[in-house]
């Protein structure tokens, strides 16, 4: 069975600090792993995603994730916060063998000036 | 880049009635679509998938009867609360597959009185 944890729920950095988002997640597969953010009352957008290819993935935004097979995770970083980063993000995990995802819990980013 | 429509993206209705909502792939066919529920300050739950030209398949715990799903075509799949109630005030997102990637559509908030 998958899963995916997101170690977090919330998450506070100051503008133009780093920022991490942790996660991690179990699959008896290869996975295709995925990270989301979600603005307030909007729909979810594509920052990255891994699917087997290179182990650092760059996203947009600035956003870049690794993977860590070894440690079955796949953390979120970005090197300079900006206020607007302040969002949800969501890991996701997709199944290989019908493309079901499953979402984690989400990460609620605060960004203080 | 790929994209995915939902109407309507705002919805308030009497408890009793019920609610059509579309979800459109623009510029591709998708064969799959997934039809998801947030609820407040929760991740997203996987409702159904929905595929063209046959039954969808519900995830445990979800009722069919009352959340009909129709994918018609391969650009269209509209997911229908019957006789809604309060509880069923939602964020209901869907999600159209491409090779092995989902797109999201912007979601639709339904509030029941």
């Amino acid at each position: 069975a998958q899963s995916v944890t997101q170690l977090d729920s919330h998450v506070s950095v100051s503008e133009g600090t780093p920022v991490l988002l942790r996660c991690n997640y179990s699959s008896s597969y290869s996975p295709s792993l995925f990270w989301y953010v979600q603005h307030p009352n909007k729909g979810l957008q594509l920052l990255l995603k891994y699917t087997s290819a290179a182990t650092l993935v760059k996203g947009i935004n600035g956003f870049e994730a690794e993977f860590k097979k070894s440690e079955t995770s796949f953390h979120l970083t970005k090197p300079s916060a900006h206020m607007s980063d302040a969002a949800e993000y969501f890991c996701v995990v997709s199944d290989p063998r019908d493309d079901k995802i499953i979402f984690g819990k989400g990460t609620r980013l605060h960004i203080l000036p | 880049g790929a994209v995915v429509s939902q109407h309507p993206s705002r919805v308030i209705c009497k408890s009793g009635t019920s609610v059509k909502i579309e979800c459109r792939s623009l510029d591709f066919q998708a064969t799959t679509m997934f039809w998801y529920r947030q609820f407040p300050k929760q991740s997203l739950m996987l409702m159904a998938t929905s595929n063209e030209g046959s039954k969808a398949t519900y995830e445990q715990g979800v009722e069919k009867d009352k959340f009909l799903i129709n994918h018609a075509s391969l650009t269209l799949s509209t997911l229908t609360v019957t006789s809604a109630h309060p509880e069923d005030s939602s964020f209901y997102i869907c999600s159209a597959q491409m090779v092995h990637e989902q797109f999201f559509g912007p979601g639709t908030r339904l509030t029941v009185l």
